[in-house]
């Protein structure tokens, strides 16, 4: 079966500390790959997508890049973080052309940053 | 652009009480549309989909009707319970290759026993 794993599932780190956050997806290849943003009181922002390995997408100028480097592993990151990267991120996934549509989403970081 | 507009929360009910969260849609072509539910503390589940117009998604007592004509898919109820309290988020996919959802803002539901 296909799953996707996120963690750490929380974290408090420091202004101007580094982040890495990590996402694997299992029981699928190919997958499309999102890391999405969650503010508090806010809705759901696209930070990045991935179609493949080594091709990353921002769709927002940020504090933050990510990266694919195997076809099931996304990676968010950060070299010092700001206050404003505080939030809940998920990681999630998709098939194109399977019928099934949406997407599979992990069960997400809740960033503090202090 | 496409885009997806929900009704502001929160939303506040009594158990066995009817509900109903409005969405309503920008897009071209035709999208398929969604509703994830978030509960507490946890990423999105998915609720129900409809794939195309006067389709109709259902779930756990949940129902969306995709209703082109107005560009709507409603989600709605008729008897929720404290469990049903969560963030509630409306989506599309016009089903280009990248395969992306277009969400809206969600709409925090509590249910009150």
């Amino acid at each position: 079966s296909q799953t996707i794993h996120q963690w750490p599932a929380t974290l408090v780190q420091p202004v101007g500390s580094p982040l890495s956050l990590e996402c694997t997806v299992e029981g699928t290849s190919n997958p499309n790959l999102y890391w999405y943003r969650q503010a508090a009181g806010r809705g759901l922002q696209l930070l990045f997508y991935s179609v493949g390995i080594g091709q990353i997408s921002s769709e927002v100028p940020q504090n933050l890049s990510a990266s694919r480097p195997q076809d099931r592993q996304f990676i968010l990151s950060s070299k010092k973080l700001l206050l404003s990267d505080s939030g809940f991120y998920l990681c999630a996934w998709s098939i194109y052309g399977q019928g099934i549509g949406g997407y599979t989403f992990g069960s997400g970081t809740r960033l503090t940053v202090v | 652009g496409d885009s997806v507009t929900q009704m502001e929360g929160p939303v506040t009910l009594s158990e066995e009480a009817f509900l109903t969260i409005n969405c309503t849609y920008t897009a071209t072509g035709y999208p398929s549309l969604f509703w994830y539910v978030q509960y507490p503390g946890e990423g999105l589940q998915l609720l129900l989909k409809a794939t195309k117009a006067d389709d109709k998604g259902s779930n756990k007592g949940f129902e969306a009707t995709y209703r082109k004509e107005t560009t709507s898919f409603h989600l709605e109820k008729g008897s929720v319970q404290v469990s049903d309290s969560a963030v509630y988020f409306c989506a599309l996919d016009r089903g280009s290759t990248l395969g992306r959802l277009y969400f809206g803002r969600g709409t925090q539901l509590t249910v009150w026993p």
